[in-house]
C-alpha cells in the first residue's frame, strides 16, 4: 500500500534555532496535509497543499510541496517552546474510490531554552 | 458541541472481552474516520463513513473490528474478543465533506486509550 516516510524521527533544538521535517512518498500524491500533535493530545490540522511546487506560510511555518508531488517539507524559523510536539504529514492518493489519508511516521520536535 | 468528542477516554479490558468506543462528530460533518495510533507512531486508517454509508473499511485489522454509524451522526467502533495487540489510542475524526480526489481538514477527537491486559 501507499507509504509516507518522514525524517528525522526526532529532533532536539535550542529555542531560536530553525527546524525542518521532510516527508517522502514513492508515488505521486494528490495532495498533502500537515498536522501537529502535542504530547498527550490529538492531531490538529495545520495546512493542506494541493498544487505542484506550492509554498504556503503561516507566521514562522513554511510548507512546501515538491514539483513532482512526491515530497513535502515543513520549516519552522526561530523555534519556540510552544512548537514542541510531533509533526505529521498525511498524503492523499486519488485511487478512483473513496480516498483516504495515509499518515507519515512523524517527527518529534523537542525545544529547550 | 464545539468539537469531536469520544468516550470513554480510557478503557481497560481483559483479553477476550468486547469493547465499544463511541465518537460524536462535529454537527453537520458528513465524513467520519476512525484511526488507530500505537505509541510513537502516526495514526493508521481503519475505516471511513460518508453519512451512514461505510465506504472504506480496508484498514480494519481483522473481522473482530466492526464500525457503524447508523444515523449518519454518532459512530461506534466495536472490538470483539480483544487481544493485547489491540492496545492503542483509537482516534475519531470528522470533516465537512470528502470528495474523491481531494480532502478537507479533519478534526480529531481526544481519542480513547485502550489497554488490553
Amino acid at each position: 500500500g501507499q507509504q509516507v516516510m518522514q525524517i528525522p524521527q526526532y529532533q532536539h533544538v535550542q529555542e531560536g534555532e530553525d527546524f525542518t521535517t521532510y516527508c517522502n512518498s514513492s508515488t505521486t500524491l494528490s495532495n498533502i496535509q500537515w498536522y501537529k500533535q502535542r504530547p498527550g493530545g490529538h492531531p490538529v490540522f495545520l495546512i493542506q497543499l494541493v498544487k505542484s511546487g506550492e509554498v504556503k506560510k503561516q507566521k514562522r511555518l513554511t510548507f512546501q510541496f515538491g514539483e513532482a508531488k512526491k515530497n513535502s517539507s515543513l520549516h519552522i524559523t526561530a523555534t519556540q517552546t510552544t512548537d514542541v510536539g510531533t509533526y505529521f504529514c498525511a498524503g492523499l492518493w486519488h485511487t478512483g474510490t473513496a480516498s483516504k489519508l495515509t499518515f507519515g511516521t512523524g517527527t518529534r520536535l523537542q525545544v529547550t531554552l | 458541541g464545539a468539537g469531536v468528542s469520544q468516550s470513554p477516554r480510557y478503557k481497560v479490558a481483559k483479553r477476550g472481552q468486547d469493547v465499544a468506543l463511541r465518537c460524536d462528530p462535529i454537527s453537520g460533518h458528513v465524513s467520519l474516520f476512525w484511526y488507530q495510533q500505537a505509541l510513537g507512531q502516526g495514526p493508521e486508517f481503519l475505516t471511513y463513513f460518508q453519512n451512514e454509508a461505510q465506504l472504506d473499511k480496508s484498514g480494519l485489522p481483522s473481522d473482530r473490528f466492526f464500525a457503524e454509524r447508523p444515523e449518519g451522526s454518532v459512530s461506534t467502533l466495536k472490538i470483539q474478543r480483544t487481544q493485547q495487540e489491540d492496545s492503542a489510542v483509537y482516534l475519531c475524526a470528522s470533516s465537512l465533506a470528502h470528495i474523491i480526489g481531494t480532502a478537507y481538514e479533519q478534526y480529531f477527537g481526544p481519542g480513547t486509550r485502550l489497554t488490553v491486559t
